[in-house]
């Protein structure tokens, strides 16, 4: 099956400074890739849509500028998270879409293993 | 009222047990996501269907698009099966999640 990989997969940072997470879609073109992120004993959370080539589309409440979303290649997908803090400790998932097989549709997603942040 | 709900929230089940987990959604949908995450996080996609029963290895998926229900069986459930089982439901661009059902098999 497809598969879609993170990196990195544990991070602790101080607080103030950046995090960059990547997400790689590596047997298949991501045309269209999803950001979750996961508190403790809580579901999913979609906080951005990003297509390649265009601007990310953020979820309501989510900070497009602490949450820097670039979809540069049909391959990788980067989330950083500027100036972090305390509570922006969280599970951090992706998940990308695209044309593996030509029926394929935008509901076949395929999840990287996630990126566990924590910071001090 | 969330739009994805799933029951039961926490199952315990003797190894061997037949276990059933239900979704219920209330959004517009042409296809639902049965996902398994285990104790580490790592989310593993087990199932997209959109009509009917889908089945692989122990599990099954069936769904009922005119009831918007969904149903994941386990049978002869293991340990190893322990994970927490989410239904994902998408509209459009968006995932709708139900909060999962923790599931722990006892040997």
């Amino acid at each position: 099956g497809a598969v879609v990989s993170q990196h990195p997969s544990r991070v602790i940072c101080k607080s103030g400074t950046s995090v960059k997470i990547e997400c790689r879609s590596l047997d298949f073109q991501a045309t269209t890739m999803f950001w979750y992120r996961q508190f403790p004993k809580q579901s999913l959370m979609l906080m951005a849509t990003s297509n390649e080539g265009s601007k990310a589309t953020y979820e309501q409440g989510v900070e497009k500028d602490k949450f820097l979303i670039n979809h540069a290649s049909l391959t990788l997908s980067t989330l950083t998270v500027t100036s972090a803090h305390p509570e922006d400790s969280s599970f951090y998932i992706c998940s990308a879409a695209g044309t593996r097989v030509p029926t394929s549709s935008y509901n076949e997603q395929f999840f990287g293993p996630g990126t566990r942040l924590t910071v001090l | 009222k969330n739009e994805v709900e799933q029951s039961p929230q926490n199952l315990t089940a003797q190894e061997g047990e037949f276990i059933t987990i239900n979704c219920s959604y209330s959004v517009g949908i042409s296809a639902l996501h049965w996902l398994q995450q285990h104790p580490g996080g790592g989310i593993v996609s087990l199932f997209m269907l959109s009509s009917g029963k889908k089945k692989h290895g122990r599990l099954i998926a069936t769904i009922n698009i005119q009831e918007k229900h969904s149903s994941l069986h386990i049978t002869a459930s293991h340990p190893r099966d322990s994970a927490v089982y989410i239904c994902a439901a998408p509209t459009g661009n968006q995932f709708y999640f139900g909060t999962g059902t923790s599931l722990t098999v006892i040997p």
